[in-house]
């Protein structure tokens, strides 16, 4: 079973520009998670998908992140125009929906750069 | 709201030592108890996770860690680590409810020398 996948797995950008993350999750994973882990902090939730409807997105730091999840498969997260201080680690995790299993399955990130 | 804390942001232990990652969190509703390793240039991989049942949870790589609902803690152990267990190291919780979103921990570095 192949697990979350993430692309890119590194992004260098200069600020003002834009940039799409995209995720994977294991197939038949209803729920779908981004995290940002900045710099030397911790690992922070941005939003949370149930299919293609976003059930929380508290975490979302402003209006420059949109994130997206058409016909409840992979996720995109737009960043435009990315700031400094987008720069870390994006993460994405899926989890399923049957009562019981709550394990996220994580993906190994991508590191965005913002110069 | 939920809030974890690790007390220590880097551990140096020599090899076949044992260690302990400590982990406090704060809650007022119940929650599920997870520790996440980070190997250098990898994702999180679960190590272990308390839900109900034993306070005292085994996981992967022979690491163990135990549930204290009274002192509200969730310390990681291990009785002798390699080389190979020099890793980041995340607590976390997740509330029963509302979509089981992930509060972590601000990590631990595990530097485990020769």
């Amino acid at each position: 079973e192949a697990g979350v996948t993430q692309f890119p797995s590194h992004s260098v950008i200069e600020k003002g520009q834009t940039v799409t993350l995209r995720c994977d999750p294991i197939s038949g994973h209803d729920n779908l998670y981004w995290y940002r882990r900045v710099m030397g902090k911790e690992i922070k939730f941005l939003l949370h998908f149930v299919k293609e409807s976003k059930q929380d997105e508290s975490g979302m730091p402003n209006n420059r992140f949109l994130a997206e999840r058409t016909g409840g498969t992979y996720s995109t997260l737009k960043v435009q125009p990315a700031e400094l201080e987008d720069s870390g680690v994006y993460f994405c995790a899926s989890s399923s929906q049957r009562p019981g299993l709550h394990e996220q399955y994580f993906g190994p990130g991508t590191r965005l750069t913002v110069t | 709201a939920q809030s974890v804390t690790q007390l220590d942001s880097q551990v140096p232990v020599f090899e076949e030592a044992p260690v302990e990652l400590r982990c406090n969190y704060s809650s007022s509703v119940s929650v599920y108890l997870f520790w996440y390793v980070q190997y250098p240039n990898q994702g999180l991989q679960l190590l272990l996770k308390y839900l109900s049942g034993s306070t005292l949870v085994k996981g992967i790589n022979g690491f163990e860690a135990e549930f204290n609902k009274s002192q509200t803690s969730f310390h990681l152990r291990k009785p002798s680590v390699h080389i190979s267990d020099t890793a980041e190291y995340f607590c976390a919780v997740s509330n029963l409810t509302g979509g089981f979103k992930t509060i972590f921990g601000a990590g631990t570095r595990l530097f485990v020398k020769a």
